[in-house]
């Protein structure tokens, strides 16, 4: 049983570059959440999705792009690579609201 | 947004000592959830508490929760190296999908 797995684990960009973070869950969970993590915070959410074919911003979504065109994919997007988006972004799921979250083991990206 | 505080930041303690965290929240909850992190991987679910709840137990695990003064404490008994973690507190947002609000964590240190 995978549960939730992100794909790549390590990335370097430049700036302007664009890439697509995977997220995959087999859970069958409905609600699917991108966080971001930088050194000495907590997560910060970006974007999340309550159900195939829906997503909202979070609290920072700016440079950020999503879609969950099926149930047990969630996808980030960044269009132009900023060195501000370097950091270790994480996706997580959950079976309803409230419930526990289930976490992938992380990405490490780096924009230089 | 940040909603929850850990404290304290860093805690360093021999193997066999219990460790105490702390953790202060803002606004009302239906449940709060406390996660552990290694260096460098993903989130673990530790333990879920409910705003009904007072006090919940798993393995060396201790959680209490005070509603009214807006509080969590999480307790591991009998620390071993193998604690050596950040733990992060967090509250689900109702506003943003049920998206986990964390604060920045505690960072344990437990030596042999």
């Amino acid at each position: 049983n995978a549960g939730v797995t992100q794909t790549p684990k390590f990335r370097v960009l430049k700036t302007g570059q664009s890439m697509t973070l995977l997220c995959a869950q087999d859970m069958n969970h409905e609600y699917m959440y991108w966080y971001r993590q930088d050194p000495g915070m907590g997560l910060r959410l970006i974007h999340y999705s309550v159900g195939e074919g829906t997503t909202a911003k979070g609290e920072v979504p700016d440079g950020y792009n999503v879609s969950r065109l099926k149930k047990q994919n969630f996808l980030l997007g960044l269009e132009s690579a900023a060195p501000s988006q370097t950091s270790v972004y994480f996706c997580a799921s959950s079976i309803a609201p409230g419930n526990i979250q289930y976490f992938g083991a992380g990405t490490r990206l780096s924009v230089l | 947004s940040q909603q929850g505080e850990e404290d304290p930041q860093a805690l360093s303690i021999q193997e066999g000592e219990n460790a105490t965290m702390n953790c202060s929240y803002k606004t009302s909850i239906n449940n709060l959830q406390w996660y552990r992190q290694n260096s460098g991987r993903g989130l673990v679910h530790l333990i879920l508490i409910r705003s009904n709840e007072r006090e919940k137990h798993s393995g060396r695990l201790r959680v209490t929760l005070d509603t009214s003064k807006k509080s969590s404490s999480l307790l591991i008994t009998a620390s071993r190296a193998a604690d050596t973690a950040s733990y992060f507190c967090a509250q689900s947002n109702s506003n943003s999908g049920y998206a986990l609000n964390f604060g920045k964590g505690t960072s344990l240190l437990v030596t042999p």
